[in-house]
Order: C-alpha cells, then sequence, then structure tokens
C-alpha cells in the first residue's frame, strides 16, 4: 500500500492566495483527518470525516478555512484567503473506524509558506 | 478540555544512555493512549496502549499505561543517534478514532 498522499508537498504563495491541499487516504480506511502542526502550538485537528461526512470541524480556525470530501479517495483542504500565520505544515491521516486499533496513519505533510 | 502534557519539553543524552518519556492526560471518553515518533516528516505509529499495567515492547523501546494515575511512560533503552526525533502520545477517545495530541518531547542523542 503507497500509504496516505498528500500533495502538494511544499507550497509557497502570497497573502490573499487561494491554497489548496489535497490528501488520498489509504484504500479501505473510513475515517480522514486533517491536523496543522506549528513549532507554537504542536499537532492541532483541525477536521474530521467519517465516511465522507464532516464530523468535526471545531478545530477549523475560521471561515477562510474548508474542506471537503467528495469521495472515499480524496479530499481537499482549502484556504481563502491564505494569510502569513498559516504558513504550517498540514498533515492528513487516515484510519479504520471499526477496526481493533485507533491508529491513524499520516501522510508526509504539505508545508505551507505563505508570504 | 482534554489536554495532553508531555514532559520533558526536550531532552539531550549521549548514545547508550536510557531514557523515560512522560505523558499525563486527561481526555474525556479516553479509549487509548498512543505514542508516535516523528522525525523531519509524518508522525509514524509506534504503540497504542488500552490496558493499565501491560507493557509493549518493541526493541528497545517500552512503554506502559496508568489509567489509575492518567499517565504513560515510554522508555528507550540503549539510545542510538538515530533515536533522535519528537515523540508525540495521544489520547485516544470517543469511538471516532479521534486524538488529542501533547507538545511532544524532543530528544536528541549525542554520539
Amino acid at each position: 500500500d503507497a500509504g496516505v498522499i498528500q500533495s502538494p508537498r511544499h507550497e509557497v504563495t502570497e497573502m490573499g492566495q487561494e491554497v489548496t491541499l489535497r490528501c488520498k487516504p489509504i484504500s479501505g480506511h473510513n475515517s480522514l483527518f486533517w491536523y496543522r502542526q506549528t513549532m507554537m502550538r504542536g499537532l492541532e485537528l483541525l477536521i474530521y470525516f467519517n465516511n465522507n461526512v464532516p464530523i468535526d470541524d471545531s478545530g477549523m480556525p475560521e471561515d477562510r478555512f474548508s474542506a471537503k470530501m467528495p469521495n472515499a479517495s480524496f479530499s481537499t483542504l482549502k484556504i481563502q484567503p491564505s494569510e502569513p500565520r498559516d504558513s504550517a505544515v498540514y498533515f492528513c491521516a487516515s484510519s479504520f473506524l471499526g477496526g481493533p486499533t485507533d491508529t491513524q496513519y499520516f501522510g508526509p505533510g504539505t508545508r505551507l509558506t505563505v508570504l | 478540555e482534554d489536554k495532553v502534557v508531555q514532559s520533558p519539553l526536550s531532552l539531550v543524552v549521549h548514545e547508550g544512555d536510557t531514557v523515560t518519556l512522560n505523558c499525563s492526560y486527561e481526555v474525556t471518553n479516553f479509549r487509548s493512549l498512543l505514542w508516535y515518533k516523528q522525525e523531519k516528516k509524518a508522525p509514524t505509529f509506534l504503540f497504542m496502549l488500552t490496558s493499565s499495567g501491560i507493557e509493549k515492547k518493541s526493541g528497545r523501546l517500552s512503554s506502559i499505561l496508568d489509567k489509575k494515575e492518567l499517565f504513560s511512560i515510554l522508555n528507550i533503552t540503549a539510545t542510538q543517534t538515530g533515536d533522535s526525533a519528537i515523540y508525540l502520545c495521544a489520547g485516544g477517545y470517543n469511538a471516532g478514532n479521534m486524538l488529542t495530541f501533547g507538545g511532544g518531547t524532543r530528544l536528541m542523542v549525542k554520539p
């Protein structure tokens, strides 16, 4: 299995631009998570999907952030408009809800820099 | 509010030393405690603990959970430079595989 796939791996953009991050979870997993990691705040859960349905988006910092999961194999996290304080590493993780383990498997992350 | 606190924040040791990393948690509807290792990329899974007092081992790493004291430790014996990383613990809760992460312990192992 290829694991969780994220793209792009690095993104540099200017303040005010729209940014779209992409994630392909592990095949067969039915839960998907978007996290943001910074030095100051550590790893923060932004939003969680189960069976393509957003279950908990209380971690989404503000309306500029939105996430979708149109099917079981694809999710996007969009920031519009982007701001310098959005600079962070964004991780996508997936797991199988209903299995014997709570383990989440992380993708390689997207390092976002907003100038 | 749920929280997971790790200590120490950072640790510098020499190869061959033994280290103990600490994790305390207050997680509503707690189900499990997970440990991850993060080098320069994504966190990778180490252990999941659900029962008190049962040690899990993987090579030089071991971990145990105390559900009464809401505490877990991760031990690494005979440390190697390749053990240098950030070690994250997370509390799993509800039935949704959700995790609350601690801030991590940054371990540096010097030759």
